[in-house]
């Protein structure tokens, strides 16, 4: 139980453009689902949590109107990395809460390469 | 975003050797969790805390929650080969915010 999948694994883009990354619990409701975006060898870093329904709460310094979050069914949220950039490669991860206990379950996590 | 001070940041040792790391923070968090990632793949829960001074276990691994509530370690013990990976708490607070630590990078070597 408690598996998420992210969608796609790899992208390669051009500078510019824009790149939707989906993450879906699986075999659980996840009413909070929260993304991270990692640099090697780094920590995660939390960029937004999202409840089912409503709008995302963003970290400070996270643009919203750069990684636009969609959290609209308790089984799947979206970001869209939009007019990416090459400083936007990096790794990212979505994790999901379900409707019981505080434990995140982890997606495999997104390498977004922006060229 | 917050983080939470995680050491050591790299261990390197031989197998079979016992592991110990630790985190801590400034402010106090409701549950502590613990995590590993292998590389290029997301982290994989390994063990919950719910509660100050709980100690809880799974198979080689060992963590408590501090009495603080600022701080949690975890134990590995008997290490293997297939325990090289990095090592991240993770807390949250009150206001149900979570966050991570520096990460420890364990290498054990055979």
């Amino acid at each position: 139980g408690a598996v998420v999948s992210q969608h796609p694994s790899r992208v390669i883009c051009k500078s510019g453009t824009s790149v939707k990354i989906e993450c879906r619990s699986l075999d659980f409701q996840a009413t909070t689902m929260f993304w991270y975006r990692q640099f090697p060898k780094q920590s995660l870093m939390l960029m937004a949590t999202s409840n089912e329904g409503s709008k995302a709460t963003y970290e400070q310094g996270v643009e919203k109107d750069k990684f636009l979050i969609n959290h609209a069914s308790l089984t799947l949220s979206t970001l869209t990395v939009t007019s990416a950039h090459p400083e936007d490669s990096s790794f990212y991860i979505c994790s999901a809460r379900g409707t019981s206990g505080n434990e995140q379950f982890f997606g495999p996590g997104t390498r977004l390469t922006v060229l | 975003g917050q983080q939470l001070n995680q050491s050591p940041q790299s261990m390197f040792i031989q197998e079979g050797e016992d592991v110990s790391m630790n985190c801590t923070s400034s402010s106090i968090f409701n549950t502590w969790l613990w995590y590993k990632q292998d590389p290029g793949e997301g982290p994989v829960l390994l063990i919950a805390l719910y509660k100050a001074g709980e100690l809880t276990s799974n198979g080689r691994l060992t963590a408590q929650f501090g009495i603080t509530r600022k701080d949690s370690f975890l134990n590995i013990s008997a290490s293997i080969p297939s325990d090289v990976g990095i090592y991240f708490c993770a807390g949250q607070n009150t206001g149900n915010q979570f966050y991570f630590g520096t990460g420890t990078s364990l290498t054990v070597i055979p």
